[in-house]
């Protein structure tokens, strides 16, 4: 069974400010795919990132990093420098190839507020 | 721009009235999908499609039903509206390279169920 869990229900932070995001896994597929998104107020998620299992090299977008350690089912998210307009809920997700790519399974979502 | 539009993005409506939420997207993606969304924010996947004609039932037993008559419209309706319904409605879409593509969400429909 496949399952994904984000432990931080809710972080709080100064702006400029780093902060991580954890994502925890489990599957038993050998063949999958992690995804980040981003949920801000507006609602709407927005696709932020995806890793396939094979692919353990760590990625870093402007002040975004994700940190993929396969040893560990772990699929971390780094901001640095904080920014308010970071305020949002984020979510890790999971998708197995034994489903066919149909069912994304998704975490509780951390909720980040940003202060200034 | 939004590529899949959700409509309404509000909806209040009394218990007992059939209500349709509509999805429809304009990328030509084969699988779409509907999530809701708890107050508690997991996303629960309720209906997916794989393509025209063909509709499932995902992991989270839902009462609604859906349709997939045309590739760019998902509508999901509730035939009898009830308070438990009341919750966040997001539709998304996927093209058709199985695991490895990210889903496409629109703003999602809020419905309150008095």
């Amino acid at each position: 069974a496949q399952k994904v869990t984000q432990a931080q229900t809710e972080i709080s932070v100064v702006e400029k400010e780093d902060v991580t995001l954890d994502c925890v896994y489990e599957t038993r597929d050998t063949t999958y795919y992690l995804f980040w998104y981003k949920q801000p107020p507006s609602g709407e998620l927005v696709f932020l990132i995806r890793r396939n299992s094979f692919d353990e090299q760590n990625e870093i977008s402007g002040r975004y990093s994700w940190n993929f350690q396969k040893s560990t089912s772990s699929f971390n998210f780094t901001i640095t420098a904080s920014q308010v307009v970071d305020s949002a809920v984020y979510f890790c997700a999971l998708s197995e190839a034994g489903t066919g790519g149909f069912k994304t399974i998704f975490g509780a979502g951390t909720r980040l507020f940003v202060k200034a | 721009e939004a590529d899949i539009y959700q409509t309404p993005r509000y909806l209040v409506i009394g218990t007992g009235k059939k209500i349709t939420l509509e999805c429809s997207q304009t990328m030509g993606h084969d699988k779409m999908y509907w999530y809701q969304q708890d107050p508690g924010m997991e996303l629960h996947l309720i209906h997916y499609s794989y393509g025209v004609n063909s509709t499932e039932k995902g992991d989270l037993s839902s009462e609604s039903t859906v349709s997939r008559i045309r590739t760019e419209h998902f509508p999901l309706t509730l035939e009898s509206a009830r308070p438990s319904h009341t919750s966040q409605y997001l539709c998304a879409s996927s093209d058709r390279q199985t695991y490895n593509s990210p889903l496409h969400f629109g703003n999602g429909t809020r419905l309150t169920v008095t």
